[in-house]
């Protein structure tokens, strides 16, 4: 059973606009939430990540949103650009060190 | 800067082989993760270690094996490879056990097709 959910397998945007990717998790005990990015033949990097103290975290054009009581996260792009098509996963983890990850979101942004 | 170091970039086996993957973080960190990728599916913890010769099993660990003798590698085992273990696999490692310390750093990631 999936603790980590990213509904959407694709998401296709015009440049210039808002991107957002959704993740919703099952497990009360996550208690640190990240985003990674991916292209393709390369590994995962780190984007952006938010404890469960706060709501928001923002660094430069990535925001991520957390709302605990609906289990929700999602991750802004403002504004999207080409360069930011990847593959984007959601992890989430708490009680011990080991993310557990979504099965990811491919974003596609189009020129 | 952070380094994970995969030794293959691509490697083609055939079934039944022994297969050995290499993986080497420089950054003193003390967690390993090895991972598989595949399309739909995410990513996927075969196993991972937090010190030198510990290792627990992941989501996915039938049919693989790993071995860590020395902190800064950490070695992914087919012990007979099959079909269905041509993946993209993933190592990768993090600092601590600290719930501040979960970033996980990448290697380059070895296409592994095994006919």
């Amino acid at each position: 059973d999936q603790q980590v959910k990213q509904n959407s397998p694709s998401l296709s945007v015009q440049e210039g606009r808002i991107s957002i990717l959704n993740c919703d998790y099952t497990n009360s005990m996550f208690d640190y939430f990240l985003w990674y990015k991916k292209y393709p033949a390369e590994g995962p990097t780190f984007l952006i990540s938010i404890s469960s103290i706060k709501d928001k975290n923002e660094d430069g054009r990535f925001t991520v949103f957390l709302n605990k009581s609906a289990k929700h996260l999602s991750l802004h792009i403002v504004p999207s650009q080409p360069g930011d098509s990847a593959v984007y996963f959601c992890a989430a983890s708490g009680g011990s060190y080991i993310p557990t990850f979504g099965r990811g979101t491919s974003l596609i942004v189009h020129p | 800067d952070v380094k994970v170091t995969q030794s293959s970039r691509y490697l083609v086996k055939r079934t039944g082989e022994k297969v050995f993957l290499e993986c080497v973080q420089d950054m003193d960190h003390e967690n390993m993760f090895w991972y598989r990728q595949d399309p739909g599916l995410g990513l996927r913890l075969i196993y991972f270690s937090y010190d030198v010769k510990m290792k627990e099993k992941g989501d996915i660990p039938e049919g693989y094996s790993v071995s860590r003798e020395k902190k800064e590698r950490f070695s992914l085992i087919l012990e007979s490879a099959s079909t269905n273990q041509t993946s993209m696999y993933l190592c990768a490692s993090s600092l601590g056990t600290g719930w501040m310390n979960t970033e996980a750093f990448f290697g380059q990631g070895t296409r592994l097709t095994v006919v």
